[in-house]
């Protein structure tokens, strides 16, 4: 199994441009989430899905927008890009349930964003 | 915002030594998780406490979970250079059981 996969693993932008950051699971996870990693800040929810066609917003949403259409991707769109979205991204995923063991987050590798 | 806070966040220390790391916070959470983060990586999961006051042990790791299930401590035995990494607590809560992490610890074991 692959797991969770990211693309790109590193990207440079210019201040307004878009793009959007792939994210793919193999596991059948039902639960999909994006976060950013700052020095100082830890981990920072973005947003999240609970399953194809839901989505929520986390703690920092602004700038950010996602969509589900499948269970296996959920991705995330810069559409105007900033110099505070500079950032390594984390894409996790999980299955959804009550248990402590469906609550562990399978993480990619990241993304690496810097915005000029 | 449910607020995990994670102390010390940088800890440099020598080969053999123990360390405590500590997670705490004002909420109750139906979980707690750490991680370990090695660079240009992503998080992997350690361990997962989930009953008010359980401890669970991992070769020289133990992990306790407050009897209000609001903080959580780390403590390595004799700790090894393998040891050096970005240690992680993360809460769990809510309907949709979100997950917040604390800002990390980031150790360093000095052969």
């Amino acid at each position: 199994n692959a797991g969770v996969t990211q693309t790109p693993k590193f990207q440079v932008l210019k201040t307004g441009q878009s793009m959007t950051l792939q994210c793919a699971q193999d596991m059948n996870h039902e639960y999909m989430s994006w976060y950013r990693q700052d020095p100082g800040m830890g981990l920072r929810l973005i947003h999240y899905s609970v399953g194809a066609g839901i989505t929520d917003q986390g703690e920092v949403p602004n700038g950010y927008n996602v969509s589900r259409s499948t269970t296996e991707d959920f991705p995330l769109r810069l559409l105007s890009a900033a110099p505070s979205q500079t950032s390594v991204y984390f894409c996790a995923s999980r299955r959804q349930g009550s248990t402590s063991g469906a609550n562990v987050l399978t993480f990619g590798a990241g993304s690496r964003l810097t915005v000029l | 915002t449910q607020l995990l806070e994670q102390s010390p966040q940088f800890l440099s220390i020598q080969e053999g030594e123990n360390l405590t790391v500590y997670c705490n916070s004002s909420s109750v959470f139906s979980s707690l998780q750490w991680y370990r983060q090695e660079p240009g990586e992503g998080p992997v999961l350690l361990v997962t406490v989930v009953t008010g006051g359980e401890v669970k042990k991992l070769k020289r790791l133990t992990f306790q979970f407050g009897d209000a299930r609001k903080d959580s401590s780390l403590h390595i035995t004799a700790a090894q250079p393998g040891d050096t990494g970005l240690y992680l607590c993360a809460g769990v809560s809510g309907g949709y059981q979100k997950v917040t992490f604390g800002i990390g610890t980031k150790l360093q074991v000095i052969p």
